[in-house]
């Protein structure tokens, strides 16, 4: 079963609209840690954010914020007033205590930023 | 900034060839890893290291082997390459903790086997 799942395989927007990643993993353990990363077209992941388990607070930076809600099993990443520059992959990740440095990615969601 | 560099970006071999995917960190991270990214599969781990001469199978090891002789570089060794391992190939570094760190990324190698 996906640990990671990103149900979203492509989304369109135009700029300046607000945009939502969706964001659903599974795990038994009770610590564990969130990622998204964005892939622009130059191949090259990057590092957005990581999250652990014990902290439900939602995350503000910029013009993204993240929505953290271990009742849906969800870590969601909203874009708001999208630019074409966050054309991009991204992907969310998950690592679990019995192996921190195993991470589990979602299938990515392609996201289209039209002029 | 941390820096992973992979040896190529783009790579066309032919069936049945040895090939060999470098990745090259200047952090001094313990661990090291392998993906390869395909559409609609996301990334897949298919080695990691942990410390020089130490690795551990990801999820699809199966026609891979790997290398780490020295703590910055990590080598990713196709034995016979075949049509099915072309693919995108990520290399990643992180520090070696009691959380899970963030990974870094190379660039990526874009393997054509014909």
């Amino acid at each position: 079963a996906q640990k990671v799942t990103q149900a979203q395989t492509e989304i369109s927007v135009v700029e300046k609209e607000d945009v939502t990643l969706d964001c659903v993993y599974e795990t038994r353990d009770t610590t564990y840690y969130l990622f998204w990363y964005k892939q622009p077209p130059s191949g090259e992941l990057v590092f957005l954010i990581r999250r652990n388990s014990f902290d439900e607070q939602n995350e503000i930076s910029g013009r993204y914020s993240w929505n953290f809600q271990k009742s849906t099993s969800s870590f969601n990443f909203t874009i708001t007033a999208s630019q074409v520059v966050d054309s991009a992959v991204y992907f969310c990740a998950l690592s679990e205590a019995n192996n921190f440095n195993k991470f589990y990615f979602g299938s990515g969601t392609k996201l289209n930023v039209k002029p | 900034d941390v820096k992973v560099t992979q040896s190529s970006r783009y790579l066309v071999k032919r069936t049945g060839e040895k090939v060999f995917l470098e990745c090259v960190q200047d952090m001094d991270h313990e661990n090291m890893f392998w993906y390869r990214q395909d559409p609609g599969l996301g990334l897949r781990l298919i080695y990691f290291s942990y410390d020089v001469k130490m690795k551990e199978k990801g999820d699809i090891p199966e026609g891979y082997s790997v290398s780490r002789e020295k703590k910055e570089r990590f080598s990713l060794i196709l034995e016979s390459a075949s049509t099915n391992q072309t693919s995108m190939y990520l290399c990643a570094s992180s520090t070696g903790s009691a959380r899970a760190s963030e990974q870094y990324f190379g660039p990526g190698t874009r393997l054509t086997v014909t």
